[in-house]
């Protein structure tokens, strides 16, 4: 089956580094990707997505490029803020074929200090 | 409002009584999802429903009842709810199979 996964957390960032948060996945053929966050008390919203390989999905500064190559999702963002801290959630689903249910990767928690 | 609304925000409730958590969604989306989210476990999906009338499993359905007779409403019943069961209850919708999921604000549920 499908499965998504995603570095540990916590990651602790100080204000202005840059920010890696890796993901990679395991899928029958050729699903969309999905990066989510989540604001603590809050439910999960989209950050971005990419339908297709290489397509790159980039929002508020955030970016991942759909690698079919390696599999991967990675997020990337050049310079966070302490407004990011929060807990990203990788995920794929499926349009056509596949499995019916998404599949999340178990989310990685990004601290980041003044 | 439009969106996807979830009642209640908060609830107790005792081992062995009955409970209903309700999720609406404004946008006539198809397809309806009922996740619970724990530390160390990350989001499971406990019952998904691709129409009305349609209801399907997820990863962990025991012990919980799931109907959609409307396409906005996506009703979830702890029929005798166990200390186990004491989480955070996400309702999410999405227009398409495989599309974007959009998340209500939650239920924090205590059993007990």
């Amino acid at each position: 089956g499908d499965s998504v996964t995603q570095m540990e957390g916590p990651v602790t960032l100080s204000e202005e580094a840059f920010l890696t948060i890796n993901c990679t996945y395991t899928a029958t053929g050729y699903p969309s990707l999905f990066w989510y966050v989540q604001y603590p008390g809050e439910g999960l919203q989209l950050l971005l997505k990419a339908t297709k390989a290489d397509d790159k999905g980039s929002n508020k500064g955030f970016e991942a490029t759909y690698r079919k190559e390696t599999t991967s999702f990675h997020l990337e963002k050049g310079s966070v803020q302490v407004s990011d801290s929060a807990v990203y959630f990788c995920a794929l689903g499926h349009a056509s074929g596949g499995s019916y249910i998404p599949t999340f990767g178990r989310g990685t928690s990004l601290i980041v200090h003044p | 409002d439009a969106g996807i609304t979830q009642s209640p925000r908060y609830k107790i409730t005792e081992t062995g009584r009955q409970v209903t958590l309700m999720c609406h969604q404004t946008w006539s989306h198809s397809y309806m999802f009922w996740y619970r989210q724990d530390l160390g476990h990350g989001l499971r999906l406990i019952y998904y429903s691709a129409a009305a009338d349609i209801t399907d499993k997820g990863e962990v359905p025991d012990g919980y009842v799931v109907s959609r007779s409307k396409t906005e409403n996506f009703p979830l019943t702890l029929e005798s709810a166990t200390r186990s069961q004491t989480s955070v209850y996400f309702c999410a919708s999405s227009e398409f199979r495989g599309e974007t999921q959009y998340f209500g604000p939650g239920t924090r549920l205590l059993v007990l």
